[in-house]
């Protein structure tokens, strides 16, 4: 189908660098963030999530920063692997119990053996 | 793995012609949604549910129905085919206003 939007900005990295992914959300409201992983011909999958009460939060290999103040949320990768090639998506619940969350434009992540 | 299926996985079809995809969740869950996404493009939401017999459209106007008449089961229904409809459909379910969502491995639509 026809789509009016732009096509995902992408960060190609080395396999063994660290990979820092950006998203800037909207609502100052919002108290939920997640980030997906979507690896080619499948659905997203779920990588890490964090509340607005935290600022950082560790998973296995990645970290997810969120920064309120200027409303920027990062997803960190350490030691790039090829098989985290995949387009990464932030998102946002807006708080006062919304089931409908709000997706960033996502990142192509390319990562060069 | 999550336990959220669609069917088909690929579909080619004619212009015109009436198609339904399928997608159901084991979870239980009350929330589900439809999104159409473009290859290497951003998620739009076309419809989503809050519970059965509750359906609202997204953002999108994609000229199609849903329907939700069992908690497990969120069909699509495109009443008619155009190749503006030709795009990956994502069906995703979720079980708590707090949680993730949890997404099908979509089905991938040629309108020729």
């Amino acid at each position: 189908g026809e789509s009016v939007g732009l096509h995902l900005p992408t960060l190609s990295v080395q396999e063994g660098d660290n990979s820092i992914i950006n998203c800037a959300y909207s609502n100052s409201a919002s108290d939920y963030f997640i980030w997906y992983k979507q690896e080619s011909g499948k659905g997203p999958q779920f990588i890490i999530d964090i509340r607005s009460n935290m600022d950082k939060r560790q998973g296995q290999r990645v970290t997810v920063l969120l920064n309120k103040t200027v409303k920027h949320l990062s997803l960190q990768i350490a030691a790039t692997q090829p098989g985290d090639s995949a387009v990464y998506f932030c998102a946002e619940n807006r708080g006062g119990g919304s089931y409908i969350p709000t997706f960033g434009r996502g990142t192509s992540l390319i990562v060069h053996p | 793995e999550a336990d959220i299926y669609q069917t088909p996985r690929y579909l080619v079809i004619g212009t015109g012609k009436k198609i339904t995809l399928e997608c159901s969740q084991t979870m239980g869950h009350d929330k589900m949604y439809w999104y159409q996404q473009d290859p290497g493009m951003e998620l739009h939401l076309i419809h989503y549910s809050y519970g059965v017999n509750s359906t609202e459209k997204g953002d999108l106007s994609s000229e199609s129905t849903v329907s939700r008449i069992r908690t497990e089961h969120f069909p699509l229904t495109l009443e008619s085919a155009r190749p503006s409809h030709t795009s990956q459909y994502l069906c995703a379910s979720k079980g708590s206003a707090g949680g993730e969502q949890y997404f099908g491995p979509g089905t991938r639509l040629t309108v020729t």
